[in-house]
């Protein structure tokens, strides 16, 4: 199975601030890579597909890149709503897998 | 607008069964593979199954399979799941969602839109 690693598993972040989350997986899996958005209590939320294109209705504060085995997904001026868990997932093959998750909380 | 409901979710005992239901409006079903998420409480996403549009193919995590079957009715809109031989560890939100369509593939992968999820809890 691919292994897939996220990193920072938190960060803390002001209002405004532009953020980077950086996915790892442990081997090649071309563009086959999606990121969601989960809040407390809620269903994950799909943003990110084929590493960079936005999924309908996303805005466009969020942005993905990468491609083999490296991924990032920015999120550009840190509003409340963007308060989060964020987790990356590869498609390249079955089982898709996921990664830890990353917290993005208040500071 | 696109919805995906669950149901059948409930405590169940180790060994027992319990069969999940996930009801599709809003969008064409029948063109589209269904995945099953689950989240154990405090924990990250775990993907569970899939089925294709057709029900031609399905694949499973190797912790669920031999246990668990992923199944669809399309005239009726709806996506199962059956876990039998429950074990304590199968305690999660199950989250039913909908891939893209992305031809020519009948198993993208592409999650796009989730259900809002079913409790199940294995304990005795």
């Amino acid at each position: 199975d691919i292994q897939m690693t996220q990193s920072p598993s938190s960060l803390s972040a002001s209002v405004g601030d532009r953020v980077t989350i950086t996915c790892r997986a442990s081997q090649g899996i071309r563009n086959k890579l999606a990121w969601f958005q989960q809040k407390p209590g809620k269903a994950p939320k799909s943003l990110i597909y084929g590493a960079s294109s936005l999924q309908s209705g996303v805005p466009s504060k969020f942005s993905g890149s990468g491609s083999g085995t490296d991924f990032t997904l920015t999120i550009g001026s840190l509003q409340p709503e963007d308060f989060a868990t964020y987790y990356c997932q590869q498609y390249d093959s079955y089982p898709l897998t996921f990664g830890g998750g990353t917290k993005v909380e208040i500071k | 607008q696109e919805h995906l409901l669950e149901s059948g979710g409930g405590v169940v005992q180790p060994g027992r069964s319990l069969r999940l239901s996930c009801g599709g409006s809003g969008f064409t079903f029948s063109s589209y593979a269904m995945h099953w998420v689950r989240q154990a409480p405090g924990k990250g996403l775990e993907w569970v199954a899939v089925i294709s549009y057709d029900g031609s193919e399905k694949y499973y995590a190797g912790a669920v399979k031999g246990r668990f079957t992923i199944s669809r009715d399309n005239p009726k809109n709806t996506l199962y799941l059956q876990m039998n031989s429950l074990r304590t560890e199968d305690t999660a939100m199950y989250y039913c969602a909908r891939d893209r369509i992305y031809p020519p593939t009948k198993v993208p992968g592409i999650i796009a839109h989730w259900g809002q999820g079913t409790l199940v809890t294995v304990s005795s």
